[in-house]
């Protein structure tokens, strides 16, 4: 029973560049949710998705970010042109319900790094 | 703005010493999680709670959570080098559907 897959694990982009940032939910879980983690920072909630839907995305910066979860496949987090800020570990949870005590399950994070 | 406050930033104790961690806030909770992070990995789900007054355990931890909903407290008992690592607490408070607001977590060292 696989847990919340996220790839690649270290990503290193030139400034200027695109980053694409995968997730994949735990099976049977259709609830996916982006964090940013900045050195030395809590993680910030950006997105929240259900399948082709964005439920809420008030953590998200208004350019160059967006998110989708669709119908098949992974979750995709994109930042375009990307600068050195951009820097930063990304995580990606999952759960079953958007009930408030449903535990969400974390995957391994996606380390950017721009260059 | 809603902001949790965890206090220490950082505890660095021996192996056998007891410890507890504070997350304090001035908005009322729907839940609060708590977290582990270790190093280069995402954060491991260590406890839910919900209740105003609630008190959980989990082996040498033991979780309570503040009777108006604000605030929440971790405590380790006889620490061990195991138990290393980042302690983040997580509020989610009405309506916000699964958003949650992190601490900056308390980085824990316990030396042999």
């Amino acid at each position: 029973n696989a847990g919340v897959m996220q790839n690649p694990r270290h990503l290193v982009r030139r400034r200027g560049q695109e980053a694409r940032l995968r997730c994949s939910p735990m099976k049977g879980h259709s609830h996916v949710y982006w964090y940013r983690q900045l050195p030395e920072e809590g993680l910030k909630f950006m997105v929240y998705l259900q399948k082709e839907n964005i439920i809420d995305e008030s953590g998200m910066p208004k350019e160059r970010f967006s998110a989708e979860f669709p119908k098949e496949g992974p979750s995709i987090l994109r930042i375009q042109q990307v600068v050195r800020g951009d820097s930063a570990a990304y995580f990606c949870a999952s759960s079953w319900t958007d009930r408030y005590d449903t535990e969400a399950f974390f995957g391994q994070g996606t380390r950017l790094t721009v260059v | 703005t809603q902001l949790l406050e965890q206090s220490p930033q950082f505890l660095s104790i021996q192996e056998g010493e007891n410890l507890t961690v504070y997350c304090n806030s001035s908005s009322v909770f729907s839940s609060l999680q708590w977290y582990r992070q270790e190093p280069g990995e995402g954060p491991v789900l260590l406890v839910t709670v919900v209740t105003g007054g609630e008190v959980k355990k989990l082996k040498r931890l033991t979780f309570q959570f503040g009777d108006a909903r604000k605030d929440s407290s971790l405590h380790i008992t006889a620490a061990q080098p195991g138990d290393t690592g980042l302690y983040l607490c997580a509020g989610e408070y009405g309506g916000s559907q699964g958003n949650l607001i992190f601490g900056k977590g308390t980085k824990l060292s316990v030396k042999p």
